[in-house]
């Protein structure tokens, strides 16, 4: 079956402009996460979904970033007002109910983001 | 705030060569997972280790989890080429967090020809 997809792979953007980002997580996956992964560090939690429960937040870095979730499927992250140090590979993630039976999270291949 | 510690950050060893990575905190985890990552694709899940002193067998690699449940190594004994990546540990939350991970930074692998 179909993976976690993202789009777009690749973004470049100026400082100051706004992005989104997309992912379609595995059907049926109803918990949904975003990180953040930078040169030579491991990925940073930013935000989680869990069905129509309110997201965990508590990754984000700034009020610059804010995530939806429509439909309890595709997710968007959008990014305000972008710095140079936003340049990242953001990654998406789903996987069944978290503490239903073995717990794996399902990557996608990210997308890289630079800021110029 | 929950940290996991690896080393070594970067290791090029010669094909045919064994070798291991740690992954070591001062928290305690419900359980550990290791993933690797390839350049372009996101981790993918080798191994979830749950009970503390615990030893799984991949093929040519072994994963241990810490009696305290709070490190773990994976060793790779002839490492090939193909096992070149990314590899990374995480530590599941429990109770009310079990969905959380936290990641080490990783362990970059050059296995050379």
């Amino acid at each position: 079956g179909a993976g976690v997809s993202q789009s777009p792979s690749n973004k470049v953007t100026e400082k100051g402009k706004d992005v989104e980002l997309r992912c379609d997580p595995i059907s049926g996956h109803t918990a949904l996460y975003w990180y953040r992964q930078s040169l030579g560090q491991g990925l940073e939690f930013l935000i989680y979904f869990q069905g129509n429960s309110a997201p965990d937040k508590s990754g984000l870095p700034s009020d610059r970033f804010s995530a939806e979730r429509t439909g309890g499927s595709v997710s968007t992250l959008t990014i305000q007002r972008t710095q140079q140090e936003d340049s990242a590979v953001y990654l998406c993630a789903s996987s069944l109910r978290p503490g239903t039976g073995s717990y794996e999270q399902y990557f996608g291949p990210g997308t890289r983001l630079t800021v110029t | 705030t929950q940290l996991l510690e690896q080393s070594p950050q970067f290791l090029s060893i010669q094909e045919g060569e064994n070798l291991t990575v740690y992954c070591n905190s001062s928290s305690v985890f419900s359980s550990l997972q290791w993933y690797r990552q390839e350049p372009g694709e996101g981790p993918v899940l080798l191994v979830t280790v749950v009970t503390g002193g615990e030893v799984k067998k991949l093929k040519r690699l072994t994963f241990q989890f810490g009696d305290a449940r709070k490190d773990s190594s994976l060793h790779i004994t002839a490492a090939q080429p193909g096992d070149t990546g990314l590899y990374l540990c995480a530590g599941v939350g429990s109770g009310a967090g079990s969905y959380q991970l936290t990641f080490g930074k990783g362990t970059k692998l050059s296995v050379i020809p």
